[in-house]
């Protein structure tokens, strides 16, 4: 069955901007999370959705925020972008929000703010 | 202190060696971890989860978990030089259950 998919890959933009990606959960699974990959930072949680509600919020500025579909396709939304969130910004999906559920990720997104 | 640690690494073994991967959570109510790699330049790839204390084979690999020490760790026998890649744990943990991984330990497998 098909993965998780992020579009697009790459992404190019200027300071100021704003961004939204997407982010299609494998079929059947109903929670996504995103997460921010940096090389100084590692992987930082962002926020996670299930049937369409924010479930988890991690600690980034209200600039960053997210929405998931009835389909529970997910987006998110940076405003405002700085040089700082150039970033791989990665998707998982999993069938649910419960302890024992296994998480898988997307191929991710490259964004890069100039 | 951080929720998820790992050794930074990089750690290198020779081909047919053991690698052995080690992690430590803080939170005590953590219910699954899970074990991930990553190749240079790509996603995360989920390569093994273990809930119960003890071990779980999968192939090469075997996950260990003791509770009680709040460890977590991974061995990946006759190593390969394709299993060169980052090695993230991670750990569902608090009472929000999100997914909070350590910063990975980088594998060198040398032929």
């Amino acid at each position: 069955k098909a993965g998780v998919t992020q579009t697009p890959r790459y992404l190019i933009k200027t300071r100021g901007q704003q961004v939204t990606l997407s982010c299609s959960p494998i079929s059947g699974h109903r929670s996504v999370s995103w997460y921010q990959q940096t090389p100084g930072q590692g992987l930082q949680f962002l926020f996670e959705y299930f049937s369409e509600t924010q479930r988890n919020k991690g600690n980034f500025p209200g600039r960053f925020s997210g929405r998931q579909f009835s389909n529970s396709r997910s987006e998110m939304n940076v405003s405002t972008l700085e040089l700082g969130d150039s970033a791989l910004y990665l998707c998982a999906s999993s069938l649910g929000i419960a302890g024992l559920t296994e998480a898988f990720f997307g191929q991710g997104t490259r964004l890069t703010v100039v | 202190q951080k929720e998820v640690e790992q050794n930074s690494g990089p750690l290198s073994v020779p081909e047919g060696a053991i690698a052995s991967l080690n992690c430590t959570y803080s939170d005590r109510v953590s219910q699954s971890f899970f074990w991930y790699r990553q190749y240079s330049g790509k996603s995360p790839e989920l390569i093994m989860s273990i809930y119960s204390n003890g071990d779980k084979e999968d192939g090469r690999f075997t996950a260990q978990l003791n509770k009680a020490s709040q460890y977590v760790s991974l061995l990946i026998r006759d190593s390969q030089p394709s299993d060169s890649a980052t090695y993230l744990c991670a750990a569902r943990s608090g009472s929000a259950r999100q997914l909070t991984f350590g910063s990975g330990t980088q594998l060198t497998v040398l032929p």
